[in-house]
C-alpha cells in the first residue's frame, strides 16, 4: 500500500464509450502524474500536475483529458479510444517541493482494455 | 534528461548479491541517479537515489563512479521477492519528470 489509490483496477470499454479513471492520494503531495504502460514498452509519462496546474503534456492525444480538481485527486477522462490505447495506466504523486528530492509513489494502476 | 543504458536481463542466485549496472555517460552536473523497480502487475517503487557519493539504505546500495558516467545498484542478499524490472533514471533533484527506459529484468532463482 503506497498511499496512492487508483480506481477502477480493471476497465473494459468500447471505442464509443466515455469513462474516467480516478487517482486519489492523502499523502499531502502537491505533484501528480499519469503514466501509460503498454505491453512490452517502457512507462510513458503522459501528464504532470503541480499544485493543481498542468505543467507537462507529452503530446498526448486529445481523447485523453486529465483533470486535477485539487491536490489530492487526479482524473483521466477517456473518450473515443482506440484498441491500441489498451494499457496499464499508472498514477503517481510526489511532494513537489522544489530544491529537494521528491520520491514518487505509484498506485497499482488501472488495466484498460478497449474493444 | 540524460539517457541511460541497462542490460536487458540478469539472473541472480537467491541469497547472493545482485549487482545491476547502468550507464549514463551524458549525465549533467546537477542530475541525480534514481533507481526504481516494478514487480509484476504493480506500480514502480522507489529504491534509492544519489548525486556523486555512494548511498545506502535498508533496501540497497548505490555506487556511482567518480566520473558519474555509470552506477551500480547492489541488492546485498537477493530474495525471490526481488524479482522485478529495475529502472535506472537520471533526472534533476525534484524528480518531477521521471522518464523510464526499458530497465533490467532481474530474475532471482532458488
Amino acid at each position: 500500500e503506497t498511499g496512492v489509490t487508483q480506481t477502477p483496477r480493471h476497465l473494459v470499454m468500447g471505442m464509443t464509450n466515455k469513462k474516467s479513471l480516478k487517482c486519489e492520494q492523502h499523502l499531502g503531495h502537491n505533484a501528480m502524474y499519469w503514466y501509460k504502460q503498454s505491453a512490452k514498452k517502457p512507462l510513458e509519462l503522459m501528464f504532470v500536475y503541480n499544485f493543481k496546474e498542468q505543467t507537462e503534456n507529452n503530446s498526448v492525444p486529445s481523447r485523453f483529458s486529465p483533470e486535477c480538481p485539487n491536490s489530492s485527486h487526479l482524473f483521466l477522462h477517456l473518450h473515443t479510444l482506440q484498441p491500441e490505447d489498451s494499457a496499464l495506466y499508472l498514477c503517481a504523486s510526489s511532494p513537489g517541493q522544489q530544491g529537494e528530492y521528491t520520491e514518487a509513489f505509484f498506485g497499482q494502476g488501472t488495466r484498460l482494455t478497449v474493444v | 534528461d540524460a539517457k541511460t543504458t541497462q542490460p536487458t536481463s540478469m539472473d541472480c542466485a537467491e541469497g547472493r548479491a545482485a549487482n545491476l549496472p547502468c550507464n549514463h555517460s551524458t549525465i549533467s552536473g546537477n542530475e541525480y541517479v534514481y533507481w526504481y523497480r516494478q514487480i509484476h502487475s504493480q506500480g514502480p517503487q522507489y529504491i534509492i537515489h544519489g548525486l556523486k557519493n555512494n548511498e545506502t539504505n535498508e533496501m540497497a546500495s548505490l555506487i556511482i563512479t567518480e566520473d558519474r558516467k555509470s552506477s551500480t545498484l547492489i541488492l546485498p542478499h537477493a530474495t525471490l521477492r526481488d524479482t522485478a524490472v529495475y529502472y535506472c533514471i537520471v533526472s534533476y533533484l525534484d524528480g518531477n519528470k521521471l522518464v523510464f527506459g526499458a530497465g533490467t529484468i532481474l530474475r532471482v532463482k532458488s
